[in-house]
């Protein structure tokens, strides 16, 4: 059980154009769901949290207008990176949060997104 | 504030050596301690974790933690490493309130030698 899965896996796309990344608890339901970047040979960064029902809580230095979060239900989130540019190509991974009182987050596989 | 500390960037061992892999935290109360691993290109992987009770933790792949609190420790052991197991380790806390986020360490990239 607990299983997250996101998609696309990987993704290739142009300068300026946007990509939407979907994370998804598939048998059960988050309340809470966070979104990770991770840069080559990096640790996880926490760009954002994401309460389903709510906007999203961006850490500091992420652009909330550049990467587009939306959690409408208890098994969906989405990440958006609007404009993408070379410098957003990253591996950026979710998770997510068992009910309202779990203790541990569930990670999906993660996305690679190569902007060219 | 929370803190995660993998003081050691890269560790090479020989096949079939002991391996420990360090982790200190720094957290006001008491935390929740994760050990996850990461294959390159992959997701992580949950190797074991602490939230309570033994402070001796046994996860899979024949890893095992303790969670030492007086020196703020969660450090990774393996008897006998296989060559399977080169990759990138994460240790990783939890706040347990709130948001419940996580504060990952900045991973140990293990290498192991035939």
């Amino acid at each position: 059980g607990a299983v997250v899965s996101q998609h696309p896996s990987w993704v290739i796309c142009k300068s300026g154009t946007s990509v939407k990344i979907e994370c998804r608890s598939l048998d059960f339901q988050a309340t809470t769901m966070f979104w990770y970047r991770q840069f080559p040979k990096q640790s996880l960064m926490l760009m954002a949290t994401s309460n389903e029902g709510s906007k999203a809580t961006y850490e500091q230095g992420v652009e909330k207008d550049k990467f587009l979060i939306n959690h409408a239900s208890l098994t969906l989130s989405t990440l958006t990176v609007t404009s993408a540019h070379p410098e957003d190509s990253s591996f950026y991974i979710c998770s997510a949060r068992l009910g309202i009182s779990g203790n541990e987050q569930f990670f999906g596989p993660g996305t690679r997104l190569t902007v060219l | 504030a929370q803190s995660v500390t993998q003081p050691d960037i890269h560790i090479t061992v020989s096949e079939g050596a002991s391996l420990e892999l360090r982790c200190n935290y720094s957290y006001g109360a008491t935390p929740y301690l994760f050990w996850y691993v990461q294959s390159p290109g992959q997701g992580l992987q949950l190797l074991l974790k602490y939230f309570s009770g033994d402070t001796l933790v046994q996860g899979i792949k024949g890893f095992e933690a303790e969670f030492k609190r007086s020196q703020s420790s969660f450090n990774l052991r393996k008897p006998s490493v296989h060559w399977s197991d080169a990759a990138e380790y994460f240790c990783a806390v939890g706040t347990g309130s709130g948001t419940y986020q996580y504060n990952f360490g900045t991973g140990t990239r293990l290498k192991v030698l035939a």
